[in-house]
């Protein structure tokens, strides 16, 4: 069984590019949810995914979209990135849309 | 706002001592916690949970303690190790979506 992964481990961007992040959920989770790390702080919720349909959201602009496909795995797409934006982006898995959340590694976005 | 914090950014432990990382949420109504470990560079990482019909759970070193009555949630590790050196998360479960709210974390320093 495979946890949770994600790519790329690194990404630089400079302000108003746009970037996709994805995560391969772990093995049998229909459910991904994306979460924003500040330096220093927990974890913010972005949104999450159940069978491909988004299933709550956090207090995030349009420009954070996401996407799920037939075999679970996710896309974060941010538009016009800002300065802010920078951060540790984490996905995590997990059985169903209330289970026990396996979290992946994250990608570290800086952006110039 | 929701929020979920932590009493202390950084608590330091002789190693062999037990640790007791404190965490104070707002919204009533949650009624699923969890303690998440997080290194550094890496994603956090499952310790325990506790549901809100419980008051004490224990795990391998490792006990979560919660108090409804004053919305306080509590980790102990027993015989602290160089190991555990890390941030500590504590969160809590909103809705149905499995949004998960984090506070700003702890950060435990075991000295040799």
């Amino acid at each position: 069984e495979t946890g949770v992964t994600q790519s790329p481990t690194h990404l630089i961007k400079t302000r108003g590019q746009q970037v996709t992040l994805r995560c391969s959920s772990q093995s049998g989770h229909n459910t991904v949810s994306w979460y924003q790390q500040a330096l220093g702080q927990g974890p913010q919720f972005i949104f999450q995914y159940y069978r491909e349909e988004e299933n709550g959201r956090g207090n995030f602009p349009p420009r954070f979209s996401g996407l799920q496909f037939p075999n679970y795995s996710s896309e974060l797409n941010v538009n016009a990135l800002e300065l802010d934006d920078s951060a540790l982006y984490l996905c995590a898995s997990s059985l169903d849309r209330v289970d026990l959340a396996f979290f992946g590694p994250g990608t570290r976005l800086t952006v110039l | 706002g929701e929020s979920v914090g932590l009493h202390l950014p950084t608590l330091s432990v002789q190693e062999g001592d037990n640790s007791i990382i404190n965490c104070a949420y707002s919204n009533s109504a949650s009624d699923y916690f969890i303690w998440y470990k997080q290194e550094s560079g890496k994603g956090p990482q499952f310790i325990i949970d506790i549901r809100s019909n419980m008051d004490k759970r224990q795990g391998q070193r490792v006990t979560v303690l919660l108090n409804k009555t004053v919305k306080h949630l509590s980790l102990q590790i027993a015989a602290t190790q160089p190991g555990d050196s890390a941030v500590y998360f504590c969160a809590e479960r909103s809705g149905n979506t499995g949004k998960l709210i984090f506070g700003q974390g702890t950060t435990l320093q075991v000295k040799p």
